[in-house]
């Protein structure tokens, strides 16, 4: 199976700040990689597919970048509605390993 | 629109079976996959597993043993079936539909969940 290594655990920041979370994969996933928001009470909801395409009304401030095995979530200038969790997810084959999350809390 | 919903019961009792129903809308179950994933409370995701549009079933290794995915396509449902059922099963129960695109899978659409509780 591949395991996916998500750091940082959680994370503090402030609005307007930007922040950036690492998800390292066991091998390569060929740029399979996607990334989820989830709000407490809430389903995870899909940002990023292909480590890079930005789902449809999903704001510019969120952009994915990486290859291999090594990928990465930036938020830029940090607006309250997305202090959340995030989790990354290999997409190249099951099972379908997500990373651990981080906790993106306010400053 | 694509919708999906999570029925099932909120207690079981340790040793019991776990059933739970997806009831999708807005779209066809030959045309598309359908996956299960938990959550604990406080915890991560794991996905369980997938019914694909063809009716195949791939499953996580570590729950395999246990867990039974299938679909009545006619009344646009897929069933979770888990046997033996711990208190670590305790979790939110979500299904998604799996989306395909150049060689990736991911989860476009999700249900609101079912928390499940294991407890006597």
């Amino acid at each position: 199976d591949i395991q996916m290594t998500q750091s940082p655990t959680s994370l503090a920041a402030s609005v307007g700040e930007s922040v950036t979370i690492t998800c390292l994969a066991s091998e390569d996933i060929y740029g399979s990689l996607v990334w989820y928001q989830q709000k407490p009470g809430k389903s995870p909801q899909l940002l990023i597919y292909g480590a890079t395409i930005l789902e449809d009304g999903i704001p510019s401030r969120f952009s994915g970048s990486g290859s291999d095995t090594q990928y990465s979530l930036k938020i830029n200038s940090l607006q309250p509605e997305d202090f959340a969790s995030y989790y990354c997810q290999n997409g190249l084959s099951t099972p379908f390993t997500f990373g651990s999350g981080t906790k993106l809390e306010i400053k | 629109q694509v919708q999906l919903k999570e029925s099932g019961p909120g207690l079981v009792q340790p040793s019991q079976t776990l059933s739970l129903t997806c009831t999708v809308s807005g779209l066809s179950l030959t045309s598309n996959s359908v996956s299960w994933i938990r959550q604990p409370p406080g915890k991560g995701l794991e996905w369980m597993g997938v019914i694909w549009s063809n009716g195949g079933t791939d499953y996580n290794s570590a729950i395999k043993s246990r867990l039974s995915i299938s679909r009545d396509t006619s009344k646009s449902q897929v069933f979770l079936k888990m046997n033996s059922l711990q208190t670590e099963d305790t979790a939110m129960y979500f299904c998604a539909r799996n989306r395909y695109y150049s060689a990736l899978y991911y989860f476009d659409y999700w249900g609101q969940g079912v928390m499940v509780t294991v407890s006597s």
